[in-house]
């Protein structure tokens, strides 16, 4: 099971508005990734969980907050976002951080629309 | 400057055509790998090449790693309507590093 998945698949937020993106593998994978992708641009780096502790940050704005329950699981709680926040939230996961190797697998992300 | 640079940036091609995308960097990558990703959905890992020189076919699609780990390229044999999609190239640059960088993307029409 290569599967990685993350609901909701769409979501419209007022500017607000406290939501949260969830995501869920099962592949024994014990590092978790976030990236924001805007349209036809490659996906850009969030944060990445490494066996459940945040390992990168990759300077993103306070109003996006990460947690890592278990080892399965990856959330991003948002609040107070802007419009410029719209964009495709992808989940990603791999095997651990190794170096000079990361085969990452994507879920089929979150649409979010921030009105 | 663009660490990986992927050409061409668009291209599109009718069914039965074969096409080559490009991955090029002055850095040398310890891994590299191809996804595929259609419009709203997630990247698709497509495969990942480790070794200088290595060669990996899958199905009408070949992968190969430039013999200094500095290039990639995909050739895609007799293109499907099916093929259609934005093509991504990712690797790790070093081998202390672990972060995966991205080219920006070929986006891939087929026409029928």
């Amino acid at each position: 099971d290569t599967e990685v998945t993350q609901t909701p698949k769409h979501l419209v937020m007022g500017m607000t508005n406290k939501k949260s993106l969830k995501c869920e593998q099962h592949m024994g994978h014990r590092a978790m990734y976030w990236y924001k992708q805007k349209a036809k641009k490659p996906p850009e780096l969030m944060f990445v969980y490494s066996y459940e502790k945040l390992s990168i940050n990759e300077s993103v704005p306070s109003r996006f907050s990460p947690e890592c329950p278990n080892s399965s699981l990856l959330n991003l709680h948002l609040h107070a976002l802007q419009p410029e926040d719209s964009a495709l939230y992808l989940c990603a996961s791999s095997a651990r951080l190794a170096p000079g190797y990361n085969e990452q697998f994507f879920g089929p992300g979150t649409r979010l629309t921030v009105l | 400057t663009q660490l990986l640079e992927q050409s061409p940036q668009f291209l599109s091609i009718q069914e039965g055509e074969n096409l080559t995308v490009y991955c090029n960097s002055s850095s040398v990558f310890s891994s590299l790998q191809w996804y595929r990703q259609e419009p709203g959905e997630g990247p698709v890992l497509l495969v990942t090449v480790v070794t200088g020189g290595e060669v990996k076919k899958l199905k009408r699609l070949t992968f190969q790693f430039g013999d200094a780990r500095k290039d990639s390229s995909l050739h895609i044999t007799a293109a499907q309507p099916g093929d259609t999609g934005l093509y991504l190239c990712a690797g790790v640059e070093g081998g202390s590093n672990y972060k995966l960088t991205f080219g920006k993307g070929t986006l891939l029409t087929v026409n029928p």
